[in-house]
């Protein structure tokens, strides 16, 4: 089977920085991507990581450690348009028409 | 912009309707999938499909069907709605190549249906 685990609540304050893990069992893996979600709004992507190491978009970088099956969105200077769902997501298979499994999410509140 | 478009974004339908989903896309996208999202479960494969007339089923598809007669249309059925149908379904597109423009998946507004 395949699973990807991460935090269901996560709680910060306006400005600072915030780390959302995620770890996933799969048959296969081919890469990590990212989707931000707010209340009544739809997915929209983030962010993608094939190969380890870090990749920074603005204030968003994701990281990925394909060797610990394991990754990381990190948000710095929070704002409150941050505060949304967060979910990780894996493809698992080099097939460019195998869909995407997506983690349960993560809600970020960002407080002042 | 891409745009993935759904039918309704409220629906409301009695128990044992059929009832159809509709989503259409306008860049030219391969791949289509149907998701529902219930609190705290994520989203949940339905149905995708990766061609015209090509479908496969997800991690959910008891009670549902798909249709895709064209390349930019893809149709949900629930033959016989029930109550516990009831939920957010999102229509998604992308790509089929691989690397990052494979890896995006455009989401529709989502349609949230109530089966009473």
């Amino acid at each position: 089977g395949q699973s990807l685990e991460q935090p269901s609540e996560v709680t910060a304050v306006e400005g600072a920085i915030v780390q959302i893990n995620c770890t996933y069992q799969t048959s296969g893996f081919y890469g990590l991507s990212w989707y931000q979600q707010h209340d009544g709004g739809a997915p929209t992507f983030l962010s993608y990581n094939a190969l380890d190491g870090l990749e920074e978009t603005g204030r968003f970088s994701s990281f990925l450690s394909r060797s610990d099956s394991y990754g990381y969105l990190l948000l710095q200077e929070l704002q409150m348009k941050d505060s949304a769902s967060y979910f990780c997501a894996v493809r698992a298979s080099y097939s460019g028409n195998t869909p995407l499994v997506f983690g349960k999410g993560t809600r970020l509140s960002v407080i002042a | 912009d891409v745009k993935v478009t759904q039918s309704s974004r409220y629906l409301v339908k009695r128990t044992g309707e059929k009832v159809f989903l509709e989503c259409v896309q306008d860049m030219d996208h391969e791949n289509m999938f149907w998701y529902r999202q219930d609190p705290g479960l994520g989203l949940r494969l339905i149905y995708f499909s990766y061609d015209v007339k090509m479908k496969e089923k997800g991690d959910i598809p008891e009670g549902y069907s798909v249709s895709r007669e064209k390349k930019e249309r893809f149709s949900l059925i629930l033959e016989s709605a029930s109550t516990n149908q009831t939920s957010m379904y999102l229509c998604a597109s992308s790509f089929a190549g691989r690397g990052h423009s494979g890896e995006e998946q455009y989401f529709g507004p989502g349609t949230r249906l109530t089966v009473t």
